[in-house]
């Protein structure tokens, strides 16, 4: 089946400890993105890759980093989580959408941060 | 910010009756798609309408694109228990790149049986 997979789905953790939230998607997409959903805010972008090794900033790149070492795996990292990093977190990925195709979300991370 | 803007924000109708919402933008796009929601749980692409389309259907969805306006909307027809989530309108900007893609707000939509 055709997916993107976030792990873990739930994570609660106290300031300044690093977590990182792994993100894979199995439909050789060139593209993957990371996004925040907050109250009112709608989605924000974090960071996105357009091909292995290459990533560049969003609109909300502050206290995350990320890495594409290979073209499936995405990974969100949080050196030194803070509680306005509380925030249901979505991975994405696509073709890219001039060819036509939406993007293929996660089910998403709801990160706690105390 | 470039976000869409979606229209109205809530919506609440009873089961059988059509759902519209409205999605609004500020400079030229190469496409607009539209996502659904269930609660909490990740976005599902619905549809894409590029620039130089007027309307699509899929199934009970049907989307317009009117550019001079700046705007689209989406129908959802024979609305059911189960199309009760959030929708938003997402933008791919000219010029952003064939990946970039704007998320608006969303519209809260609850249908009631």
């Amino acid at each position: 089946e055709a997916q993107v997979t976030q792990n873990p789905r739930y994570l609660i953790t106290v300031t300044g400890k690093k977590l990182t939230v792994t993100c894979s998607q199995n439909m050789n997409h060139e593209y993957m993105s990371w996004y925040r959903q907050d109250p009112g805010l709608g989605l924000r972008q974090i960071y996105y890759s357009m091909n292995v090794e290459v990533t560049d900033k969003g609109d909300v790149p502050e206290g995350y980093k990320v890495s594409r070492k290979e073209k499936r795996n995405f990974p969100l990292i949080l050196e030194s989580p803070s509680p306005n990093q509380t925030s249901l977190y979505f991975c994405a990925s696509s073709y890219g959408t001039s060819s036509g195709y939406g993007y293929t979300f996660g089910s998403g991370t709801r990160l706690t941060v105390v | 910010s470039q976000q869409g803007e979606e229209d109205p924000q809530a919506l609440s109708i009873q089961e059988g009756e059509n759902a519209t919402m409205n999605c609004s933008y500020k400079t030229s796009i190469n496409n607009l798609q539209w996502y659904r929601q269930n609660s909490g749980r990740g976005l599902v692409h619905l549809i894409l309408i590029r620039s130089n389309e007027r309307e699509k259907h899929s199934g009970r969805l049907r989307v317009t694109l009117d550019t001079s306006k700046k705007s689209s909307s989406l129908l959802i027809t024979a609305s059911r228990a189960a199309d009760t989530a959030s929708y938003f309108c997402a933008i791919s900007y000219s010029g952003a790149g064939s990946y970039q893609l704007t998320f608006g707000k969303g519209t809260k939509l609850s249908v009631i049986p």
